[in-house]
């Protein structure tokens, strides 16, 4: 079946204007996370949704990062006035499992976006 | 604070075996995961532990030891499509840790 998509692929924008980062989970996915990775990284925890509920969001780095799942399925991170320090690879991952339980964890990741602030 | 030490690099020849140790320190502590990643490409899951003991899966292992705070993942009969980074992840309530990644050299 389909595996994360994740929109747009790349972007590219100037300082100072607001993005908004698309993932579309595997169809059926309870969990769902927002990660951000630099070169030779590994991925930094951003925000964790249990279908439309945000239930951690300790990650985001400052009020200017926001996230939202609405109806448990898509999700869209949001950057307000974006800085030069924002450009990374964004990725969410989904999991069907509840985070937190025991037992078999697979998270399943997205291509991710691309992100350069200029 | 929260985190995970793993080695930042590992070499290994060909049809050999290599392990990468992650030791951490979070808060809290549900399991602990293992994830590969080829450059350019999306983690990708590799195990995950709860409880302490081996876990296999092919010619991937992971094992994991929560009072030393201590886990490894064991990859045997080593191929040249192995050489990757390798990151452990510890869950932390709903949140989850990533360690700085393994990168794994395999010589022909």
């Amino acid at each position: 079946g389909a595996g994360v998509s994740q929109s747009p692929r790349y972007k590219v924008t100037k300082r100072g204007q607001d993005v908004a980062l698309r993932c579309d989970p595997i169809s059926g996915h309870v969990s769902l996370y927002w990660y951000r990775q630099a070169l030779g990284q590994g991925p930094e925890f951003l925000t964790y949704f249990n279908y439309e509920a945000q239930q951690d969001k300790s990650g985001l780095p400052n009020d200017r990062f926001s996230a939202e799942r609405p109806e448990g399925s898509i999700s869209t991170l949001t950057i307000q006035r974006t800085e030069q320090r924002d450009s990374a690879m964004y990725r969410c991952a989904s999991s069907y499992d509840r985070g937190g339980l025991a037992g078999q964890e697979t998270q399943y990741f997205g291509p991710g976006t691309r992100l350069l602030v200029l | 604070g929260q985190s995970l030490e793993q080695p930042s690099e590992v070499t290994a020849v060909e049809g050999a075996i290599v392990q990468i140790n992650c030791t951490y320190q979070t808060s809290g502590f549900y399991g602990l995961s293992w994830y590969q990643q080829h450059d350019g490409g999306a983690p990708t899951f590799l195990s995950y532990n709860a409880l302490d003991g081996l876990e296999e899966t092919g010619r991937f292992s992971s094992f994991l030891s929560r009072s030393d705070s201590y886990g490894y993942l064991l990859l045997q009969e080593l191929q040249m499509k192995d050489s990757a980074s390798y990151f452990c992840a510890v869950r932390d309530g709903y949140k989850i840790i990533f360690g700085k990644g393994t990168r794994l050299h395999i010589l022909p």
